[in-house]
């Protein structure tokens, strides 16, 4: 079975720190991978999707990159700011499910001090 | 579109009560997932559709859970009866066949099971 890890758990950085987010994954016959962000006590707001086919993806302030080979992505938040406090979590959808099932991560917990 | 909607966004209730949790996809999107997220597991996919028909609900826990959904605009995940250790957010997305796999999460459901 999949399992996807990420690291750290909790990360806090004053603003304006550039910083990364890791997430790995066991099996790499994976169909696409997604950034997602998680504000508390609200849902899951898709940030970037990369195809396995791709390397990296960019929005904005945000690049997510993917090394499906050796089973990792990061995502890489410039000049953060106070807004970008969340939870950020990664999933994979794997190619022999036909893409249907999400496995998500743990999540990294990101506060940004003013 | 307004996106994936859910009802009730809160719903309390005592231990052996049927618990009823809606979901409402965005327009046109083909396929419809629930997944539930707790504090041990994380986010774990429960059930998908495809066209209004189950396709794999391997990751319903038990037989106290079910889901129907008899249209392509509605779907429903009953849990009956409940129990403390349903307690949980529950969370239903969508997504249309072609555009890049990429779900779309409603705002979810928190369910206390007291």
């Amino acid at each position: 079975k999949q399992e996807v890890t990420q690291i750290p758990a909790a990360l806090s950085v004053p603003e304006g720190e550039n910083l990364v987010l890791n997430c790995s994954f066991t099996d790499s016959a994976i169909y696409n991978l997604q950034w997602f962000r998680q504000d508390p006590g609200k849902g899951l707001t898709s940030l970037l999707l990369i195809q396995s086919s791709q390397r990296e993806q960019t929005s904005g302030r945000l690049n997510a990159s993917l090394d499906k080979s050796s089973g990792r992505s990061t995502l890489y938040i410039a000049a953060s700011q106070p807004g970008d406090s969340a939870t950020y979590l990664c999933a994979v959808t794997e190619s022999i499910s036909g893409a249907n099932n999400l496995f998500f991560g743990t999540g990294t917990r990101l506060t940004v001090i003013p | 579109d307004a996106g994936v909607i859910q009802s009730p966004r809160h719903e309390v209730t005592e231990m052996g009560q049927e618990v009823t949790l809606r979901c409402k996809p965005i327009s046109g999107h083909d396929y419809l997932f629930w997944y539930r997220q707790t504090m041990m597991r994380g986010l774990e996919l429960l059930i998908y559709f495809n066209n209004n028909v189950p396709i794999d609900d391997s990751g319903m826990p038990e037989d106290r859970f079910s889901a129907k959904m008899p249209n392509a605009s509605f779907s429903t995940l009953k849990i009956q009866p409940s129990e403390p250790r349903d307690s949980a957010v529950y969370f239903c997305a969508s997504r249309m066949v072609g555009t890049n796999n990429e779900q779309f999460f409603g705002p979810g459901t928190r369910l206390t099971v007291l």
